[in-house]
């Protein structure tokens, strides 16, 4: 069975300054997608960007980016001239490409904390 | 186009009453997801449905759990019997049924599911 691991439970940054949010997973299949998501604390859950695994090239969002790194099974999430906004919890998410079934496995989840 | 709607947003019940909690998804999306969230912790992946088929059950409590996802009408999520430990924020999601976008599921604000 799959597993995603967020070694990281609270990160800090500086207004303006560049954070890396830390997600590793295990699985033996070849082919499958990643995700980070925000909740905010309003709760509602925000795609921040997505991965192809079959993609070598990382996917970037304006200040969202990412470094994966697939022989290491590991997808962090780099936020660049951090913002007020983008204090929330932040979870990274796998799913299957090839098993018969949608459901995305997330981890427990990184606190992220912007300092003016 | 309006984004995934869920109600109630906040529901407390008494123990061994019944919860039932709705779910519409986006227009034009036929997958829906639920997940359900512990105080401090990640999502967890309950049950996936398309219209009017269960696809896969695998993280649904065998007792008391059930789903449905009608024809005409939102996805329905019941608690039957509710007890304390089934306090926790219940999410909604859903995904198009077009190929090539089918793997971002999108996000409902959450019902928050308070058991007195």
């Amino acid at each position: 069975a799959q597993t995603v691991t967020q070694s990281q439970p609270e990160m800090s940054v500086q207004e303006a300054e560049t954070v890396t949010l830390s997600c590793t997973y295990d699985t033996s299949e070849s082919d499958y997608y990643l995700f980070w998501y925000k909740q905010p604390p309003s709760r509602q859950m925000i795609l921040v960007i997505r991965q192809e695994a079959y993609k070598q090239q990382n996917a970037t969002e304006n200040r969202f980016s990412v470094n994966f790194q697939k022989a290491a099974k590991s997808f962090s999430l780099k936020i660049s001239d951090s913002q007020l906004g983008d204090a929330a919890m932040y979870f990274c998410a796998y799913r299957s490409l090839w098993q018969n079934t949608d459901k995305l496995i997330f981890g427990t989840g990184t606190r992220l904390q912007v300092f003016p | 186009n309006a984004g995934v709607m869920q109600n109630p947003r906040h529901l407390v019940r008494r123990r061994g009453q019944e919860a039932r909690l709705r779910c519409s998804p986006m227009k034009g999306h036929s997958h829906v997801y639920w997940y359900r969230q512990l105080p401090e912790e990640g999502l967890k992946f309950m049950v996936y449905l398309q219209k009017e088929n269960i696809i896969d059950e695998s993280g649904m409590p065998k007792e008391r759990f059930s789903a449905e996802f009608p024809k005409e009408g939102p996805s329905i999520l019941r608690i039957q019997q509710v007890v304390r430990g089934d306090s926790a924020a219940y999410f909604c999601a859903s995904s198009p049924s077009l190929a090539g976008d089918q793997e971002t599921q999108y996000f409902g604000p959450g019902t928050r599911l308070l058991v007195l």
